[in-house]
């Protein structure tokens, strides 16, 4: 069985301020892809990224990056130098396989940038 | 632009009733899903299909029935909606033919059964 565990159920900073997001994930394949979801207020998913269970390198991308490391079973998100418009609930995610079939949520971290 | 559309974004209900939500994606793609959303329960999978006709059953499919009669188009039904089915309700779709990374999701519809 699969699971994803995001502890912080909600997180506020401060305009400007970094924050990472944690989640750990427990699965027994040996090839599986993790992934973050980004949902604002208007409700609709945002895919953000996806990291394959063979490529621990960090990736970053403008004011985001993402942390692997499969010794932990952890896939933390940082945001350096928050914005108002980061304020949403993030969503990581874990599937088997190709990546792309069905997904096992975490419960979602809800993060609320102050201005 | 890409684009899964759900019927409804709020729909209101009353206990008993035979419940329709629609999905439609336009693109193409082979893999459909269904999700509810809950507040501390992040989203649960309920259903999802790979090809017309078929489904499988996800996490939480009691309750549930689904339809996939076009590739376009999977639909989820609710028999008899009952108060603990209110909730937010994902579809989302996906391919593994066309190399595509995510699943992409619709706006959602918010279900309320009275």
């Amino acid at each position: 069985a699969q699971k994803v565990t995001q502890a912080q159920t909600e997180i506020s900073v401060v305009e400007k301020e970094d924050v990472t997001l944690d989640c750990v994930y427990e699965t027994r394949d040996t090839t599986y892809y993790l992934f973050w979801y980004k949902q604002p207020p208007s409700g609709e998913l945002v895919f953000l990224i996806r990291r394959n269970s063979f490529d621990e390198q960090n990736e970053i991308s403008g004011r985001y990056s993402w942390n692997f490391q499969k010794s932990t079973s952890s896939f933390n998100f940082t945001i350096t130098a928050s914005q108002v418009v980061d304020s949403a609930v993030y969503f990581c995610a874990l599937s088997p396989n190709f990546g792309n079939e069905k997904l096992t949520f975490g419960t979602g971290t809800r993060l609320t940038i102050i201005p | 632009d890409v684009k899964v559309t759900q019927s409804s974004r709020y729909l209101v209900k009353r206990t008993g009733e035979k419940v329709f939500l629609e999905c439609v994606q336009d693109m193409d793609h082979e893999n459909m899903f269904w999700y509810r959303q809950d507040p501390g329960l992040g989203l649960r999978l309920i259903y999802f299909s790979y090809d017309v006709k078929m489904k499988e059953k996800g996490d939480i499919p009691e309750g549930y029935s689904v339809s996939r009669e076009k590739k376009e188009r999977f639909s989820l039904i609710l028999e008899s909606a009952s108060t603990n089915q209110t909730s937010m309700y994902l579809c989302a779709s996906s391919s593994l033919l066309a190399g595509v990374e995510e699943q992409f999701f619709g706006p959602g519809t918010r279900l309320t059964v009275l």
